[in-house]
């Protein structure tokens, strides 16, 4: 199963509604989690079975979706959110993938 | 609070092969039914799982990479280890080993700092 990500960069200022949109090549039902990754660190987990907010993840993020069409919304950008964000597949039949990422900079 | 460290050579010949250790700390490999795995993620690039292991052993990979990884656990030592064989500069990349958020899905919750591994003569 193939992931794509879409934009595959974006500048954004603080205080803006971002929204980064994942695409599954089948359909993978609500096993999509999604991550953010600063430079020099591992990533972290943000979002799991497509909308459930880790533990201590800030209410801003927000995902939804099901099946081939995932989103990941911030609704008001902070700074330290500047990082890229990767979504991962989590189906057991084909193993796991993640999505190409995407980077969000400050405008 | 669960911790994990990867160590290993930092730098590996090309044809050898590459071998890395995930220490667990916080918490033990064969409690709780959870799978432990390998990503990957070259410089400036993306990440790539490289494979997984169940705490029962069982084992789990990336069909582009599995004729050459191997990954195994050491219940009594409280790691698991990586194996890639026949590397090549392409498998230079920072390695991370994880565990997944719950028994029930793959997502990774827990992840070591990373280790560079660099494929060269």
């Amino acid at each position: 199963i193939q992931l794509t990500q879409s934009p595959s960069s974006l500048s954004a200022s603080v205080g803006d509604r971002v929204t980064i949109t994942c695409r599954a090549s089948q359909g993978i039902s609500s096993y999509l989690a999604w991550y953010q990754q600063k430079p020099g660190k591992a990533p972290k987990l943000l979002i799991y079975a497509a909308s459930t907010l880790q533990s201590g993840v800030p209410s801003r993020f927000s995902g939804s979706g099901s099946g081939t069409d995932f989103t990941l919304t911030i609704s008001s950008l902070q700074p330290e959110d500047f990082a890229t964000y990767y979504c991962q597949q989590l189906t057991s039949d084909s193993g796991v993938t993640f999505g190409p990422g995407t980077k969000v900079d400050i405008k | 609070q669960l911790q994990l460290q990867e160590s290993g050579p930092g730098l590996v010949k090309p044809s050898e092969t590459l071998s890395l250790t995930c220490t667990v700390s916080g918490g033990s490999i064969t409690s709780g039914r959870y799978y432990w795995g390998w990503i990957r993620q070259p410089p400036g690039k993306g990440l790539e799982w490289i494979g997984s292991i169940y705490y029962s052993g069982s084992t789990y990979y990336n069909p582009s990479l599995k004729s050459r990884v191997t990954i195994s656990l050491d219940m009594s030592k409280s790691h698991f280890s990586l194996k890639l064989n026949s590397v090549t500069a392409a498998d230079t990349a920072i390695y991370y080993c994880a565990r997944v958020h719950s028994p029930s899905d793959s997502c990774f919750e827990y992840w070591g700092q990373g280790a560079l591994v660099t494929v060269s003569s």
